[in-house]
C-alpha cells in the first residue's frame, strides 16, 4: 500500500519567514495530494490539494509543489504568521474520493 | 463547522467493553471514511463506505468493525478493547466530484 513520509516533524520559524514541509509517498498510481491544517482540538481542514496533472499550485501565501517523477511534493507557506500555528499533514490517494493515505504530521511553531 | 456531525464527542471506557461512535456525513455526500488519530501514528485510514458498500479497508483490527446505513450515517464498533485503542477517531465525507473530505469533530476515546 501506499507510504507517505513527511518532514520535519516539527519547524519552528519566525513571523514573516518561509516555512517548507516536504513529503514523499510510495504508490506511483496516487494522482491526488492534498495538505490539511489541524490546530489543537480541532478537526482537519483542507487548506490546498493538487493533482498529478500540475506542477505547482498557489493560494495566496500557500502553494504546493509536485514532482511526480521523485514521487515528493512540497507546501510553501510565505510571510508566516501566528496563526499558521498548527500541525499540517500531507496526504495522497488514488483520486479524490478515495481513502487518503497521511504522513505523520509537522507541528510548525511561528513565533513574533 | 464542516456538516460531519460525530457522537459522542467524548468516551471513557473500561477494557474489555465495545463501543459504537456515530458518524453523520454532509448532507448529499455518498462517502464515508473513518480515521484514527494518536500520538505516535499520526492519522491512520481505517475504512471507507460509499453509499451503503465497503469501498476499502485500511489498517482497521479485526476487533473493530462498521457499516454505513441506507440514511448514509455510519457506525463504527469498537469491541474488547485495550488501553492502546486510546484515540481520536474522525469520521470524514466526501461527495462524488469534490476534491475535499470534510472531517466531523471527532471521537475522544478514552480506555481505562
Amino acid at each position: 500500500g501506499e507510504n507517505v513520509e513527511q518532514h520535519p516533524s516539527t519547524l519552528s520559524v519566525q513571523e514573516g519567514d518561509s516555512a517548507v514541509i516536504k513529503c514523499t509517498y510510495s504508490d506511483s498510481a496516487s494522482n491526488y495530494f492534498p495538505w490539511y491544517k489541524q490546530e489543537l482540538g480541532k478537526r482537519p481542514q483542507l487548506i490546498i490539494d493538487i493533482r498529478s496533472n500540475v506542477g505547482e499550485k498557489k493560494d495566496q501565501r500557500i502553494a504546493v509543489t509536485l514532482n511526480k517523477t521523485a514521487k515528493h511534493f512540497s507546501l510553501h507557506i510565505t510571510e508566516t504568521q501566528p496563526e499558521d500555528s498548527a500541525v499540517y499533514f500531507c496526504a495522497a490517494s488514488i483520486d479524490s474520493g478515495y481513502a487518503l493515505n497521511f504522513g505523520k504530521g509537522t507541528s510548525l511553531l511561528v513565533t513574533p | 463547522d464542516s456538516g460531519v456531525t460525530q457522537t459522542p464527542k467524548h468516551l471513557i471506557t473500561a477494557t474489555g467493553q465495545r463501543v459504537t461512535l456515530r458518524c453523520s456525513p454532509r448532507s448529499g455526500d455518498l462517502s464515508v471514511y473513518w480515521y484514527q488519530q494518536s500520538l505516535d501514528q499520526g492519522l491512520q485510514f481505517l475504512i471507507q463506505y460509499y453509499n451503503g458498500e465497503e469501498r476499502a479497508k485500511g489498517n482497521i483490527l479485526e476487533r473493530f468493525s462498521a457499516q454505513q446505513f441506507p440514511d448514509l450515517h455510519s457506525e463504527l464498533n469498537l469491541s474488547s478493547l485495550e488501553l492502546g485503542d486510546s484515540a481520536l477517531y474522525f469520521c470524514a465525507s466526501s461527495h462524488t466530484g469534490d476534491t475535499e473530505a470534510f472531517f466531523g469533530q471527532g471521537t475522544r476515546l478514552t480506555v481505562v
